[in-house]
């Protein structure tokens, strides 16, 4: 069993919709929890973090945590087509390496 | 300024040779990392280097091997290249503790024929 499990789309949706993408895992000893978004050939680029349960709000996007269900979820609000690129999830400990969902593509049509 | 550069971009090679990836980065990290993504986008962790030192050692063939001579740099070189090699390589940096996300390359995409 892979320690973090992702949606594995992929995902479609109008331009406007509210999308959802989400993670689970296995190591109750991840604290730090974050959200890439990688462009066709590009390098993945850091969207958001979080640390510990809760929301995080940054303009359209809010990571979400819950440890005690070991789930992760970022929703985007308002979606654009400039949105369309595959997000990932990634979780660590204290230190040490950050463990990657396999991605989920999300294609936002006009 | 680009933050973490690797060069080449692009690798295309034969089966049995041996090349190098260059990674720098210049954000002051003191932690880099190489990736491999496969077609299917899966990232998976190869080694990772603090300040110099080895720190992280996946299992990886030991035809791959990384070199770090400053904490700003950090190569992969990979000897007697094979079909399944081919995959995008991505550095990146960081640092090792703390509520840090990671600042990836652009990656390199390897070709093996």
């Amino acid at each position: 069993q892979k320690e973090v499990e992702q949606d594995p789309g992929p995902l479609s949706v109008p331009e406007g919709a509210i999308v959802s993408l989400n993670c689970t895992y296995s190591n109750s000893a991840f604290q730090y929890f974050m959200w890439y978004r990688q462009y066709s050939r590009k390098g993945p680029e850091l969207l958001m973090y979080t640390y510990s349960s809760g929301n995080k709000e940054d303009g359209r996007f809010t990571a979400q945590v819950d440890k005690s269900s070991k789930y992760i979820s970022l929703f985007i609000r308002d979606s654009q087509p400039s949105d369309s690129a595959t997000y990932l999830c990634a979780m660590r400990r204290d230190a040490g390496k950050s463990t990657f969902g396999d991605g989920t593509t999300l294609t936002v049509k006009p | 300024d680009t933050a973490v550069s690797q060069t080449p971009k692009y690798l295309v090679t034969q089966m049995g040779n041996d090349k190098s990836i260059k990674c720098e980065q210049n954000l002051g990290h003191d932690t880099m990392y190489w990736y491999k993504q496969d077609s299917k986008k899966f990232l998976k962790i190869m080694f990772s280097y603090n300040n110099k030192e080895l720190i992280i050692n996946e299992t990886v063939p030991n035809r791959f091997s990384p070199k770090s001579p400053d904490k700003a740099h950090l190569n992969l070189h990979i000897n007697s290249l094979e079909l399944g090699d081919s995959a995008v390589y991505f550095c990146a940096s960081g640092h090792d503790r703390g509520n840090y996300g990671y600042t990836f390359g652009s990656g390199t995409r390897l070709t093996v024929v």
